[in-house]
């Protein structure tokens, strides 16, 4: 089945630096990588999402990339607030109404003032 | 947006006892919904997957018979937890995709904590 390494397990920043989460798979066959943001107690929230037609894929602050070949993926927050401080949590999947994710170990984003 | 309900959000139950907690999609029917585990500081792991009108697609090393699940409609699945021991407490979140067939963004509940006591 799939594997998504995700690095680092811990990211603090100062206030207004760029944050840059790094994600590996190994399913050659998976086709779509969402990122989501995760607040203390509460719901995983869909940030940004890409598919392998795509290599990069923007919105305002944050930013995705996809190497296939490489079979990785990175998170891009620029201009980082301490609202972002969440735990961000990378996925993976083949594609399809039924098919499953699977997430990575997930990141703690500390964004200091 | 597509909207996940999940209830109840929190539940203290004693050894021994079942548990019942419910996943509706609310805007949207969902023939297949995803129920994960996430224990504390730790990822969402993957228990089962919910097919409407048949059986649960069960992750290996989950018990399928600790974990009923149920998914009588095109809007609602139903996760059991039976026989709870404290092992069992952790953050319970069911999740739908809107669009069935393709790539289309996962949609999460607002999560159940389960604590045995």
């Amino acid at each position: 089945g799939e594997n998504v390494e995700q690095h680092p397990s811990t990211l603090s920043v100062q206030e207004g630096d760029s944050a840059v989460i790094k994600c590996t798979y190994s399913d050659s066959a998976s086709n779509y990588f969402p990122w989501y943001k995760q607040e203390l107690g509460k719901r995983p929230q869909l940030i940004i999402d890409i598919r392998s037609n795509v290599g990069e894929k923007k919105d305002q602050r944050i930013a995705v990339t996809l190497n296939k070949t490489a079979k990785h993926f990175s998170l891009h927050i620029t201009e980082t607030q301490p609202e972002d401080s969440a735990v961000y949590f990378c996925a993976a999947s083949q594609g399809g109404g039924g098919n499953k994710l699977t997430f990575g170990t997930g990141t703690q984003l500390k964004v200091e003032l | 947006g597509a909207v996940v309900s999940q209830h109840p959000s929190w539940v203290i139950c004693k050894s021994g006892t079942s548990v019942k907690i419910e996943c509706r999609s609310l805007d949207f029917q969902a023939t297949t919904m995803f129920w994960y585990r996430q224990f504390p500081k730790q990822s969402l792991m993957l228990m089962a997957t919910s097919n409407e009108g048949s059986k649960a697609t069960y992750e290996q090393g989950v018990e399928k018979d600790k974990f009923l699940i149920n998914h009588a409609s095109l809007t609602l699945s139903t996760l059991t937890v039976t026989s709870a021991h404290p092992e069992d407490s952790s953050f319970y979140i069911c999740s739908a995709r809107e669009l069935q067939g393709y790539n289309s963004p996962l949609h999460f509940g607002n999560g159940t904590r389960l604590t045995v006591t």
